[in-house]
């Protein structure tokens, strides 16, 4: 257990209302992500952070802001929720281990809805 | 921008050995991870590749080749609890960042 958890672990919400995801950690990793998983694209990054008050932009970063404000916590904001938004949502964490792996731990998701 | 290819879809059964391959094409390469996905959980993680080679890690082995961007994964003695889905992924980027292939979906048959 990599001590890293997600809330809320599901959320149905309307089409236009802003919504925030929670990854949090207990771990003190430095890196934290936030991917999005739909069938047939695995998973995509949306925002990664690199420290406090450190984050940038992945590969599918629009309509999603982060922030990461204490070390344990990543923050995603949907500002204005959109249908093509509805996905599983993974928080994961890394930080460089021994041989240079940097290995990611993921949390167990979150699965919003947008209708 | 970073591309990854895999198969879709594996079949293999119990006892029998499986590889699956994985292409990519990529700029700030570190090296290539691997992870296992069951339905309705979380990846985790299998291996991870920064040189050229070989690395064994019980049943599973991973190899790369950087030359020829080109990596894969074997598992043998196959388990009916190996059906997952499988995925390769580039690390790079200053966050180490992973980009994903679309995974390979194996199924076990007894």
């Amino acid at each position: 257990d990599a001590g890293i958890t997600q809330s809320p672990r599901h959320k149905v919400t309307e089409t236009g209302t802003p919504v925030t995801l929670r990854c949090h950690q207990t771990e003190n990793h430095r890196y934290m992500y936030w991917y999005r998983q739909d069938p047939g694209h695995g998973l995509r990054l949306i925002h990664y952070s690199y420290g406090v008050k450190d984050t940038d932009k992945g590969e599918v970063s629009d309509g999603y802001s982060v922030s990461r404000s204490k070390t344990e916590d990543f923050l995603l904001t949907l500002e204005s929720a959109t249908s093509s938004q509805t996905s599983v949502y993974f928080c994961a964490i890394s930080d460089e281990r021994v041989g240079g792996s940097y290995e990611q731990y993921f949390g167990p998701g979150t699965r919003l809805t947008v209708t | 921008g970073q591309s990854l290819e895999q198969p879709s879809e594996v079949t293999a059964v119990e006892g029998a050995i499986v590889q699956i391959n994985c292409t990519y094409q990529t700029s700030g390469f570190y090296g290539l991870s691997w992870y296992q996905q069951h339905d309705g959980g979380a990846p985790t993680f299998l291996s991870y590749n920064a040189l050229d080679g070989l690395e064994e890690t019980g049943r599973f082995s991973s190899f790369l080749s950087r030359s020829d961007s080109y990596g894969y994964l074997l598992l043998q003695e196959l388990q009916m609890k190996d059906s997952a889905s499988y995925f390769c992924a580039v690390v790079s980027g200053s966050a180490r960042q992973l980009t994903f292939g679309s995974g390979t979906q194996l199924t076990v048959l007894p």
